[in-house]
């Protein structure tokens, strides 16, 4: 089966740097996606990883472990408008190019 | 950049009504688009990939006579929820894939259609 697992919640400061893990377990692997979901809308692109390492664009990173299932987005010099949900996505490569997404995290950034 | 449209933006029906919800990709074509439900506070759940001149394939435990799914050309995919009842009401999203990519490459998402069944 298909299982995407991130926490929940998570609470930071304005100016900390925050990160959200991701753990995976699908039938394939075809990449995986960061997404930011601001509450009433519709998801927007983050970044993608489908190699091992770090992929940095801006105050967002992301990294991947494809032996360890794992991934991570890294978030820097927090802004309230952070604030948002981040979906965990990975295409299994099951054919037609579908994505899985895990449920998830919602970041609350605080003054 | 790649722009998805959706219309209706929010739409509500009555019980036993159907509903139709058009996704268009304005600036590039889209061979497959991807069709998810979202309720509150809760992640997308994939409900059925949608293939341009073909049948849309359906996730588990969709069912496929409820929402029908036509992607005529390759920039214009339909969700049709036909007799919609309450508990059909959520947040409807497409996403489109643009055909030029290789691999799983990004989605591009429409801005979600809000559904509301009395």
């Amino acid at each position: 089966g298909q299982n995407i697992d991130q926490p929940t919640e998570m609470t930071a400061t304005e100016g900390a740097i925050v990160q959200i893990n991701c753990t995976y377990q699908t039938s394939g692997f075809n990449g995986l996606f960061w997404y930011q979901q601001h509450a009433g809308e519709a998801p927007t692109f983050l970044s993608y990883n489908v190699l091992d390492g770090l992929e940095e664009k801006g105050r967002f990173s992301s990294f991947l472990s494809r032996s360890k299932g794992y991934s991570y987005l890294l978030l820097k010099e927090l802004q309230m408008k952070d604030s948002a949900s981040y979906l965990c996505a990975v295409s299994p490569n099951t054919g037609g190019f579908k994505t899985i997404f895990g449920a998830g995290t919602r970041l609350f950034v605080k003054a | 950049g790649a722009v998805v449209s959706q219309h209706p933006s929010w739409v509500i029906c009555k019980s036993g009504t159907s509903v139709k919800i058009e996704c268009r990709s304005l600036d590039f074509q889209a061979t497959t688009m991807f069709w998810y439900r979202q309720f509150p506070k809760q992640s997308l759940m994939l409900m059925a990939t949608s293939n341009e001149g073909s049948k849309a394939t359906y996730e588990q435990g969709v069912e496929k006579d409820k929402f029908l799914i036509n992607h005529a050309s390759l920039t214009l995919s339909t969700l049709t929820v036909t007799s919609a009842h309450p508990e059909d009401s959520s947040f409807y999203i497409c996403s489109a894939r643009d055909k030029r990519l290789a691999g799983a490459g990004e989605q591009f998402f429409g801005p979600g259609t809000r559904l509301t069944v009395l």
